[in-house]
């Protein structure tokens, strides 16, 4: 049972460009979370989805930022006009409900230049 | 009210040493306390997990000690080992599991051999 998958590993941006972040859960679970981890930080909650609806999104940035979980395919985390701020380590966690445990895909560590 | 302080920032133990990490939260609705280990350059995997229903859970080397009335719950490593060297984070969430949980700012553990 593969874990969570996440890709790109690495991605580098020039400033003004669109980042394009995946992630596909493990199997059974239909629960997705995304997370940003700034150097030398705690991880800090983004957003909360099931398939094809936004559960909670109180911790998107209100501008530039969007998620998605379709029907079929991956997880997307949006980010437009990327700027050096945006420059972080974004993680992206599943689990098989909302009140279990949640498990890590590796992350995609974003460089804006 | 929503954050988790994580204390120490870094730690040095020696091998077989006990390695002790504290956290503290302030929101009483927090029913659900994981402990998570990160290695550089890899995603956080869950380590242990208690509920405050519980004081104390116990899991190979590996102990969570809660404290409902002074809001703190703490990791304690046994016989620590080289290999236990990672940054760990405490974290707290409500109803019980994944939903968007609040992570303490991270402990860098190191096990000098």
């Amino acid at each position: 049972n593969a874990g969570v998958m996440q890709n790109p590993r690495h991605l580098v941006r020039r400033r003004g460009q669109e980042a394009r972040l995946r992630c596909s859960p493990m199997k059974g679970h239909s629960h997705v979370y995304w997370y940003r981890q700034l150097p030398e930080e705690g991880l800090k909650f983004m957003v909360y989805l099931q398939k094809e609806n936004i559960i909670d999104e109180s911790g998107m940035p209100k501008e530039r930022f969007s998620a998605e979980f379709p029907k079929e395919g991956p997880s997307i985390l949006r980010i437009q006009q990327v700027v050096r701020g945006d420059s972080a380590a974004y993680f992206c966690a599943s689990s098989v409900q909302g009140n279990t445990e949640a498990f890590f895909g590796q992350g995609t560590r974003l460089t804006v230049v | 009210q929503q954050q988790v302080k994580q204390s120490p920032q870094s730690l040095i133990v020696q091998k077989g040493g006990i390695s002790i990490i504290n956290c503290a939260y302030e929101n009483t609705a927090f029913d659900y306390f994981p402990w998570y280990q990160q290695f550089p350059g890899k995603g956080p995997a869950l380590l242990i997990a208690i509920r405050p229903d519980v004081s104390e859970k116990k899991e190979g080397r590996f102990t969570i000690s809660f404290n409902k009335s002074a809001k703190q719950f703490s990791l304690h490593i046994m016989d620590s080992q080289p290999g236990d060297s990672a940054t760990y984070f405490c974290a707290a969430s409500l109803n019980q599991g994944a939903q968007k949980l609040v992570f303490g700012q991270g402990t860098r553990l190191t096990i000098n051999p």
